[in-house]
């Protein structure tokens, strides 16, 4: 089936360093989605970012991810950490199906991002 | 406003007793799932439903049984708790295509 990695369970820094979250991922279909969630203490996890496309940047309130199909990997950037960037950030697969269908989310454990000054 | 409501908030449960775990949404959307999150795990999806129907189900144990009164409720039993059924239940939603929306949980302690 299909899986996603997320290495590091911790990542902590300094306001103002730049963030890198890691993520790959193994699937059988050549057409998946990535995307990356954002889940905040007692809130909804929510969509930060998502693609399909390879080789092709999305950007979306400051992070930046590039999906890289020869390696199977989709991580997440940012070039400078605020503290209010603390938070539980999820890597997760979809597969496209045919027709549109709604295929299961496969989430990676999730990263805790701790941003202090 | 939230736009998945998910009731209650908050559940302590006796083992070997029942619960149902509610979830509306407002969304429009016709497609509704169910994802639990255990501690130190991710988030794990148990059901899909499509139109009211049941599209996937990776959950092994039948004593989970998702509940589909409307299009816009997808309500979760389940029966004879254990304490490893502790855990964060999301209920979630999307639109024909690729982004799902999530509830704010649902944490369940069986004591």
């Amino acid at each position: 089936g299909d899986s996603v990695t997320q290495k590091e369970g911790l990542v902590t820094l300094t306001e103002g360093l730049p963030v890198m979250l890691n993520c790959t991922y193994q699937t059988i279909y050549s057409n998946a989605f990535l995307f990356w969630y954002v889940h905040y203490l007692n809130e909804s996890p929510r969509l930060l970012l998502k693609s399909s496309t390879d080789n092709k940047r999305t950007e979306h309130q400051g992070f930046h991810a590039t999906l890289h199909k020869s390696s199977s990997s989709f991580h997440l950037q940012k070039s400078s950490a605020q503290l209010s960037d603390s938070a539980l950030y999820y890597c997760a697969l979809r597969r496209i199906n045919s027709g549109g269908s709604n295929a299961k989310l496969t989430f990676g454990k999730g990263t805790k991002l701790s941003v202090k000054s | 406003d939230p736009k998945i409501i998910q009731k209650p908030k908050y559940l302590v449960a006796v083992t070997g007793s029942e619960k149902i775990l509610i979830c509306e949404q407002y969304l429009g959307h016709n497609a509704m799932y169910w994802y639990r999150q255990s501690a130190k795990k991710p988030l794990e999806f148990m059901f899909s439903y499509s139109y009211q129907k049941l599209m996937d189900n990776q959950t092994a144990s039948s004593r989970f049984q998702p509940q589909s009164s409307k299009k816009n409720h997808l309500d979760l039993q389940i029966t004879a708790l254990k304490p490893d059924d502790s855990a964060t239940y999301f209920c979630a939603s999307s639109p024909q295509g690729t982004e799902v929306f999530f509830g704010k949980g649902t944490r369940l302690t069986v004591v």
